[in-house]
C-alpha cells in the first residue's frame, strides 16, 4: 500500500482566508481523492484528481471554493478558499488501489474562527 | 444508487467480549466491500476487503468479516475486544467495474470498549 503524507497536520485560520493542503504519495498513482469529514460525521468526497486533467467535483463542491492542483503523479494540493467556520473539518487525501480500495493520508484538521 | 447502512452509531462492549459491527449494502450486484478503522486524530486505515473468492475475510488486528450475498451484508467481527480497539469503524463499498474508483461510505460506528 502507498504511504501518504499531508501538510499541515492541523491549522487554525481566520474567516475569509485561504489554506492550501498538500498531499504527497511515495509512489506514482493515477487517481487521487480529496474528502471532507465534518465533526462526528462520515467522509464526503470533494473531488477526484487525475494527473493531467481537471479535477472532477462532486455535487455541492465547486472549483472556486476548493481549487485542486495535480502537477504530477505523486503530489496534489487542495485549497479551501474564503473560509468560514462551516469549513472546520478534517480534510483527507487518498489514492486508489488495485481493487478500488483507497489508502488515506493522516488528514488535516482545520479550525476556522 | 448504491448505499451503505451501518446499524448502530455507537456500540459498547466489555473488554474480552465479542465485537459485532453491522454493515448492509443496497446493490443487487455484489460490490467490492471494505472496512476501515479511524483512531482518534488519525486518518483511515484499511482493516480488510472482500473482492472475490472466500466469503470469510480476515484482516488486521484479529478482525474478520463475512460476505453474505443473500443478506447483502458484510458484518465485522472480532472474538475478543481489546481496549485498543476503541475507534470509529466505517464500512465502504465500490461498484465492480466502476472506473471512477469511488468509495461509498457508511455513516460509521463508534466502538467503545469498557474495562
Amino acid at each position: 500500500s502507498a504511504v501518504i503524507s499531508q501538510k499541515p497536520s492541523r491549522d487554525i485560520c481566520q474567516r475569509g482566508t485561504s489554506l492550501t493542503i498538500q498531499c504527497q504519495v511515495d509512489s506514482q498513482v493515477t487517481m487521487m481523492f480529496w474528502y471532507r469529514q465534518q465533526p462526528g460525521q462520515s467522509l464526503t468526497l470533494i473531488a477526484t484528481a487525475n494527473q493531467g486533467s481537471e479535477a472532477t467535483y462532486e455535487s455541492g463542491f465547486v472549483i472556486d471554493k476548493f481549487p485542486i492542483s495535480r502537477p504530477n503523479l505523486t503530489f496534489s494540493t487542495l485549497t479551501v478558499s474564503n473560509m468560514s467556520p462551516e469549513d472546520s473539518s478534517i480534510y483527507l487525501c487518498s489514492v486508489a488501489g488495485a481493487y478500488n480500495e483507497q489508502f488515506f493520508g493522516p488528514g488535516t484538521r482545520l479550525t476556522v474562527l | 444508487a448504491q448505499s451503505v447502512t451501518q446499524l448502530g452509531s455507537h456500540v459498547s462492549v466489555s473488554e474480552g467480549a465479542l465485537v459485532l459491527l453491522r454493515c448492509n449494502y443496497s446493490s443487487s450486484v455484489p460490490p467490492y466491500l471494505f472496512w476501515y478503522v479511524q483512531y482518534p486524530n488519525q486518518g483511515l486505515q484499511l482493516l480488510l476487503k472482500y473482492t472475490t473468492g472466500a466469503t470469510l475475510v480476515k484482516g488486521i488486528n484479529g478482525f474478520e468479516a463475512e460476505f453474505k450475498k443473500s443478506e447483502t451484508s458484510f458484518h465485522l467481527t472480532k472474538p475478543s475486544a481489546h481496549m485498543s480497539d476503541a475507534a470509529e469503524y466505517f464500512c465502504a463499498v465500490s461498484d465492480r467495474g466502476d472506473s471512477s474508483y469511488k468509495l461509498i461510505f457508511g455513516s460509521g460506528t463508534r466502538l467503545l470498549v469498557r474495562p
